[in-house]
Formats: C-alpha cells, structure tokens, sequence
C-alpha cells in the first residue's frame, strides 16, 4: 500500500513569490492534514481537514495561506506571497479517523526555502 | 493549550544500552499519546499508539508507558543498536478544546555509536 505521497520534495523561491505543496493521502484515509516544521522543532498543525471540510483552520495564517482539499482526495496547500519567515518543512499526514484510536501517517514532507 | 515536552534533548549512548525517553503533557485529557521516530530529511514513522485508555504499549524492542494522573509517558528502547540513531517525537492527541489535534514535543536526538 503507498503511503502519504508530497510533491515537490524541495522548492526554493524568491521571497514575495507564490509557491503550492501537493499530497495524495492513503487511499480510504478521509482525515488529512497539513503541519508546518520548523528546524529542531516538532510540527505545528496548520490545518485539518474531514472529506473536504476543513474542521480546524484555527492555525492557518489566513492573510496569506491557502489550503483545498477538492472531492475529499487529494490537497493543496498554498502560500501567496510567500515570506523570509516561511522557510519550513510542510508536512501532510491522513488517518482513517478524526481522534482517538487512529494513527496519523506522514509524508516526507516539502522543504522550502524563501530567498 | 496543551504543551508537550521531552526531555533530554539528545542522547549519546554505545550500542547495546537500555535507554528511556521521556515526554511531558500538561492537560491530561488526551485521547492517545504517539510516539514517532523521524530520520534525518524524511518524514515521521509512527511507532507506537496507546490509547488513553491503555497504561503501555510493546512492538519489538520499543515499549511505550502512559501515566494520564501525572501527564508522562515514556518510551524504552532495549538493546539500543546504531539504526536507531533518530530524532524521537511524541505527541498528544487532543486535551481541552484540541479533539482530534496532535500536540508535538521538541523531540530527543538520539546517537547510538558502535
């Protein structure tokens, strides 16, 4: 079975430019999220999402962050215009449930970097 | 707000030590507690759940304690060998308001040397 699937691995932009992150979660998985590592740090969710609602966006620097999850499969997440400070890893995990008995599995995640 | 700590930050043992990892919440009311091995540049591999229910969890030479009362849990690792020099994060799931939200640790670095 594949796992958690990110693209691009890597992506290294000019500050002010736009960039977006792909995941394709386990197939079945209807909980996905996207979680943002800082280096030496543990991941910060930045949104959940159950099907193609986002249950929990309370983290998401919405002034310039975007975040879709079309027909409940596949995710994108985007961020216009992107910032210095944004410089991460950005990580996507899906569970076969919202809390509780079920694991969270994880991409490898998308290093950027914002020159 | 949940906080998850961990505690020693990096760990240098020989090959073939017993070692513990400790991790620290501060709302006890969480619905499980993972731990997660991640290697360097690459994602997390989830290694073992309990539920809040459960006091500890076992697969192979890793043992998982839960101590909802007083807000731990620890991660034994037997027979340390050279493959599993990581970075070990746990987390909380859920506490308060967070249903359904995992809460991270900072993570312990972990070197076993031959």
């Amino acid at each position: 079975e594949a796992g958690v699937v990110q693209s691009p691995r890597y992506k290294i932009i000019e500050k002010k430019q736009p960039v977006a992150f792909w995941c394709n979660p386990i197939s079945g998985h209807n909980t996905l999220y996207w979680y943002l590592q800082n280096l030496g740090q543990g991941p910060e969710l930045l949104i959940r999402y159950e099907n193609e609602e986002a249950v929990d966006d309370s983290q998401l620097p919405k002034d310039r962050f975007s975040a879709e999850r079309l027909k409940g499969v596949d995710s994108t997440l985007k961020i216009q215009p992107a910032e210095l400070g944004d410089s991460a890893v950005y990580l996507c995990a899906s569970s076969s449930g919202l809390a509780g008995a079920f694991e969270q599995f994880f991409g490898p995640g998308t290093r950027l970097t914002v020159l | 707000k949940q906080e998850v700590t961990q505690i020693p930050a990096a760990l240098s043992v020989p090959e073939g030590e017993n070692l513990v990892l400790n991790c620290s919440f501060t709302d006890s009311a969480i619905y499980n507690l993972q731990w997660f091995r991640q290697d360097p540049g690459k994602g997390l591999t989830s290694l073992l759940l309990i539920q809040s229910s459960q006091r500890e969890q076992t697969s192979g030479r890793l043992n998982a304690s839960l101590d909802k009362s007083s807000g731990r849990s620890t991660l034994y690792i037997a027979a340390s060998q050279p493959g599993d020099s990581a970075t070990y994060l746990c987390a909380a799931e859920g506490g308060g308001t967070s249903y359904g939200k995992l809460t991270f640790g900072q993570g312990t670095i972990l070197t076993v040397h031959p």
